[in-house]
Formats: C-alpha cells, sequence, structure tokens
C-alpha cells in the first residue's frame, strides 16, 4: 500500500467552479499535511498546511483534514486557468527514526475557460 | 531575498563522467534533502541532511554521494552517471526538521546518455 494516495487525474472544472482535490494516507502517526501546486517544468510551490483536524482557509483555498479517516482534501473556490497545475499532497512521517515528508503522485487538475 | 538556489539549471553529460550539482539556502535552515522526480514516479528523496556533518539515505540512495560541510549547501555528487539517472533534481530546505514544510529550488534537469 503506498503511504499517500492521490488520484492521477486529469480532473478537469470549468471555470468559476470549485474543484475538489484528495489524498488519503497510512500512517496514522502522521502529524502534518501540505498541499504544494506544481506547473509543468517548474518546482513544487506551498499553497497550503495544515496540522489540526478540521478546515483551514487561506483565500480561495481551503485544507480539510480528517485524521480518523487518515484523509486531507484541497478545496479551491472560484477556480481559474492559472490554477490548471499538478497539485501534490504531502505527509510528514517518521519512519524507522527519519522524519521525511513522503509526497504523493500528485493530480493534475485542469481549468477550462 | 529567501531562496534555494541550484546549479546547473539544464546538463546533459555521457555515462560514467562525474559531475556535481550544488545547492544552497540562504535562510539558515537546517535540514536539507535531494529529490528526483520521474514520470509516474512522483518525487523521491535520494538523501537528506538534519545539520552540518549529518547525512542519511532516503528512498533511492543509489550511485548518488552528498555532503553537508556547511550549513547552507548541500551539493548532490554522482560519481559515475548512469542514463537511468536522468531525471528532474530538486533540493530543498526546511526550517525544522524534515517533517515541516520544505522550500525548494528550482531543479535541474539532467539528462546521461
Amino acid at each position: 500500500q503506498k503511504e499517500v494516495e492521490q488520484n492521477s487525474g486529469p480532473l478537469s472544472v470549468p471555470e468559476g467552479a470549485i474543484a475538489s482535490l484528495n489524498c488519503t494516507y497510512s500512517d496514522r502517526g502522521s502529524q502534518s499535511f501540505f498541499w504544494y501546486r506544481q506547473y509543468s517544468g517548474k518546482s513544487p510551490e506551498l499553497i497550503m498546511f495544515i496540522y489540526s483536524n478540521g478546515d483551514k482557509e487561506d483565500g480561495r483555498f481551503t485544507a480539510q483534514l480528517n485524521k480518523a479517516s487518515q484523509y486531507v482534501s484541497l478545496l479551491i473556490r472560484d477556480s481559474q486557468p492559472s490554477d490548471s497545475a499538478t497539485y501534490l499532497c504531502a505527509v510528514g512521517v517518521i519512519i524507522q527514526g527519519a522524519q521525511k515528508l513522503v509526497f504523493g503522485q500528485g493530480t493534475r487538475l485542469t481549468i477550462n475557460p | 531575498e529567501a531562496q534555494v538556489t541550484q546549479n546547473p539549471r539544464y546538463l546533459i553529460t555521457v555515462t560514467g563522467k562525474k559531475l556535481t550539482v550544488t545547492c544552497s539556502q540562504n535562510m539558515n535552515h537546517e535540514y536539507m534533502s535531494w529529490y528526483r522526480q520521474d514520470p509516474g514516479l512522483g518525487l523521491r528523496q535520494i538523501y537528506y541532511s538534519m545539520n552540518v556533518e549529518v547525512t542519511d539515505k532516503g528512498d533511492v540512495p543509489e550511485g548518488y554521494k552528498v555532503s553537508r560541510k556547511e550549513k547552507r549547501n548541500f551539493p548532490l555528487i554522482l560519481e559515475s552517471p548512469s542514463p537511468n539517472q536522468t531525471s528532474l533534481y530538486f533540493c530543498a530546505s526546511s526550517l525544522g526538521t524534515g517533517i515541516y514544510e520544505q522550500y525548494f529550488g528550482p531543479g535541474t534537469r539532467l539528462t546521461v546518455t
């Protein structure tokens, strides 16, 4: 079982709609959760982080964490064509004493004008 | 400007010719890491460093070496590159330990022929 799983997509959403991206993880002890946005050929850029159960809002972005169900999601409201990118979910884990971020493979999001 | 820099950004080389990719951060971060990104495989950690003179293997360390003699620098060394090391490489750094948000360099696209 992969440690962090995402639907690879592509996910196609019309402009102005809400884009919903989901991520599940396997380590119940995970403490930190991140969403990165990556444009093609560019480096990942941190969008949001969340450490506690519930919702965290930042502008058009909302991260949701449910530790009991082991999932984290990202909602993008009023989607814009510039939101078209691959979104990487990353989870902070401690494996055999080593602290690391484990990344999902990413969901490719396309916003259609 | 707070940033992680990598050089070179693009490199084409031949099998067996030793090369070094440099990474430097100006944020006084203790944690630094190297990743490679391949289509369908996502971001995979090569090596990481918790502090000066402290390095450890990530998920795919074979064929790579690193050193951390100064806090700001974390070079990646390929002693004898092979075609299967053709990839997009990212350096990242983090203020805290590896389970917190990491900031990525711009990437180095390496082609080994």
